[in-house]
């Protein structure tokens, strides 16, 4: 079965790190460009990072760059986000989702059923 | 303005047409995707580049673009249909994805 599997989350305070990991399995992982989306309860999606198959290229949304850092171990199928210097408003739900191709330009046709990061202190 | 604008809501009885905007300055650049999320589920992708359909996405649903509107229409609307739904583009001019704010259909 296709499907990716994310982990890490947690509770951690104001100003602390965290480091999430989305394992892929099913699937020829390596080919893909991967990304991380995130959600609050009741309210919408946000885009957070994307990186290419081979982890030549990453892109970041304005409200985390500088603070988390997207990375890749095709070893592995798996797809990481560090977070540092976490804030109360990236208290939410993280998705990891797969590309159809290997770069950040298509959409994501599989999603991860995400892990939620709580920021409080 | 770069922002996606969508209803929060769109009310439909079952059997009749839904119909879902999403509108922006830029939709009419770039290939505009959409998505369904029920409660506690992860989003599905249920029409890309603006109409294609994935495979198992039922031929009910269909996109369309005008100018610097996108819509999402779900003809025949099932209970199973009850759902958020959301647009998203690639905006390579500033390297990242938006999402518009979700529509939430009610059936």
């Amino acid at each position: 079965e296709v499907q990716l599997w994310e982990s890490g989350g947690g509770l951690v305070k104001p100003g602390g790190s965290l480091r999430l990991s989305c394992e892929a399995s099913g699937l020829t992982f390596p080919i893909y460009a991967m990304n991380w989306v995130r959600q609050t309860p009741g309210k919408g999606l946000e885009w957070v990072s994307g990186i290419t198959a081979r982890g030549t290229n990453t892109y970041y949304a304005d409200s985390v760059k500088g603070r988390f850092i997207i990375s890749r171990d095709n070893s592995k199928n798996t797809v990481y986000l560090q977070m540092n210097s976490l804030r109360a408003e990236d208290t939410a739900r993280y998705f990891c989702a797969k590309e159809p191709g290997g770069v950040v330009v298509y959409h994501f046709d599989l999603w991860g059923q995400g892990t939620q990061v709580t920021v409080s202190s | 303005s770069n922002e996606l604008t969508q209803p929060p809501s769109v009310s439909v009885a079952p059997g009749q047409t839904a119909t879902i905007t999403c509108g922006g300055d830029i939709i009419g650049t770039y290939s505009v995707h959409w998505y369904h999320q029920k409660p506690g589920q992860a989003p599905v992708l249920v029409v890309f580049d603006d109409s294609d359909r994935p495979s198992g996405i039922p031929e009910r649903f269909s996109g369309s673009k005008s100018a610097n509107v996108a819509t999402l229409t779900i003809n025949t609307v099932e209970a199973g249909d009850e759902a958020d739904y959301f647009c998203q583009l690639w905006d390579s001019g500033r390297d990242v994805y938006v999402f518009g704010p979700g529509t939430k259909v009610i059936v």
